[in-house]
């Protein structure tokens, strides 16, 4: 079993709708949670970060925690196509410097 | 700050040839990794630095493959022999100290292997 598993998709929806993007991971020590955006031919840049169950959020996106079930999301309003890339979550034991990606989710916004 | 700076952004080369890829992190940044990133494998850790002494190697594919940092703005990715599984995208990252601030990636080196 991976440590951390998530929907490469493609997922591909209309501009305006709200996005839903998850991740599972199999070890309660990881701590730290992260969402990573990656366009076409380029490196990953990080969206958002937490180390808490619970919800985060920032602008159109938000960021959600459940550590009882092991399920991160990220959740994106009113999208838009600037939006379509890649989704990669990314987690890591607290302290500890070592990020483990999910395989990423292609997102695809159309006009 | 440039960001971190990875050269070459493409490199082609034939099998059993030996293939350097550089990369210069942020300055500041302690911490440096060396992910690779394949369709079928994802992003994939090869190694760390924590102050330019190799942390974690456990991801380092085989004996063709090692890493340097000679010093705080400088590493390299070497693969000797390169093989035509070796073709992906590298990318090197840095951040400062537990990475609560993320990381920052380069722009990657595309590698084919032919």
């Amino acid at each position: 079993q991976k440590e951390v598993e998530q929907d490469p998709g493609p997922l591909s929806v209309p501009e305006g709708a709200i996005v839903s993007l998850n991740c599972t991971y199999s070890n309660s020590a990881f701590q730290y949670f992260m969402w990573y955006r990656q366009y076409s031919r380029k490196g990953p840049e990080l969206l958002m970060y937490t180390y808490s169950s619970g919800n985060k959020e920032d602008g159109r996106f938000t960021a959600q925690v459940d550590k009882s079930s092991k399920y991160i999301s990220l959740f994106i309003r009113d999208s838009q196509p600037s939006d379509s890339a890649t989704y990669l979550c990314a987690i890591s034991p607290w302290g500890y410097n070592k990020l483990i990606f999910g395989a990423g989710t292609r997102l695809a916004v159309h006009p | 700050d440039a960001g971190v700076i990875q050269s070459p952004r493409h490199e082609v080369t034939e099998m059993g040839q030996e293939v350097t890829l550089r990369c210069k992190p942020i300055s500041g940044h302690d911490y440096l990794f060396w992910y690779r990133q394949t369709m079928m494998r994802g992003l994939e850790l090869l190694i760390y630095f924590n102050n330019n002494v190799p942390i974690d190697d456990s991801g380092m594919p085989e004996d063709r493959f090692s890493a340097k940092m000679p010093n705080a703005s400088f590493s390299t990715l070497k693969i000797q022999p390169s093989e035509p599984r070796d073709s992906a995208v590298y990318f090197c990252a840095s951040t400062v100290g537990t990475g609560d601030y993320g990381y920052t990636f380069g722009s990657g080196t595309r590698l084919t292997v032919v």
